[in-house]
């Protein structure tokens, strides 16, 4: 089956960095995307990586390596307002959306 | 720029009543469409997706339905609502399958 591992919750200080993984195992593998959905609001793109290496957008950036199966999402210069669920989903080989459970990033002051 | 349509924003409907949410998305053509549900503090599952007018794939056989009357136009519906159909409902569009998918605002969906 296809399955794509986040931790369900984690805590950081503002101002510090977080690294948020994601492990994956799917049927074929045509780009990772990370998005964020803050409590009772719809996701919003964050990021997209097909290519091994690391991807930065701001304080924001991401990370893939495809031989290992695994990605995260830095975030960088903590506030308040990155409290929310970061989603992880990956396009398999038949150009199918795999989504993970999302994490739950508490920022705390 | 491209922007996505959904309403209503809430809905209280009783068991057993019918159910009709609208998406329509503007500045593309032909784009790639989808329903998802998510329960609360749960992951997105995917219901239905369109890649183009009359044409419905359907991920989790339920009580639902969707239809896509024109290219920018997609409905979800159900002649008899459960309780279990409760959730939060997101409708998406994207251009091509390997492109990220944006997301309206949603339908809180709530069956008293």
């Amino acid at each position: 089956g296809q399955n794509i591992d986040q931790p369900t919750e984690m805590t950081a200080t503002e101002g510090a960095i977080v690294q948020i993984n994601c492990t994956y195992q799917t049927s074929g593998f045509n780009g990772l995307f990370w998005y964020q959905q803050h409590a009772g609001e719809a996701p919003t793109f964050l990021s997209y990586n097909v290519l091994d290496g690391l991807e930065e957008k701001g304080r924001f950036s991401s990370f893939l390596s495809r031989s290992k199966g695994y990605s995260y999402l830095l975030l960088k210069e903590l506030q308040m307002k990155d409290s929310a669920s970061y989603l992880c989903a990956v396009i398999d080989s038949n150009y199918q959306l795999i989504w993970g459970a999302g994490t739950k990033l508490i920022i705390k002051p | 720029s491209q922007t996505i349509h959904q309403w209503p924003a809430t809905l209280v409907q009783p068991v057993g009543s019918p159910l009709s949410l609208e998406c329509t998305v503007e500045g593309t053509s032909n784009p790639n469409l989808y329903w998802y549900r998510q329960a609360a503090g749960r992951g997105l599952q995917l219901l239905f997706y369109s890649v183009g007018i009359g044409q419905i794939s359907s991920e989790v056989p339920q009580n639902l339905s969707a239809s896509r009357p024109q290219d920018r136009q997609f409905i979800l519906s159900s002649k008899k609502l459960l309780l279990s159909d409760s959730g939060f409902y997101l409708c998406a569009w994207s251009g091509r399958e390997n492109q990220p998918q944006h997301f309206g605002d949603g339908t809180r969906l709530s069956i008293l």
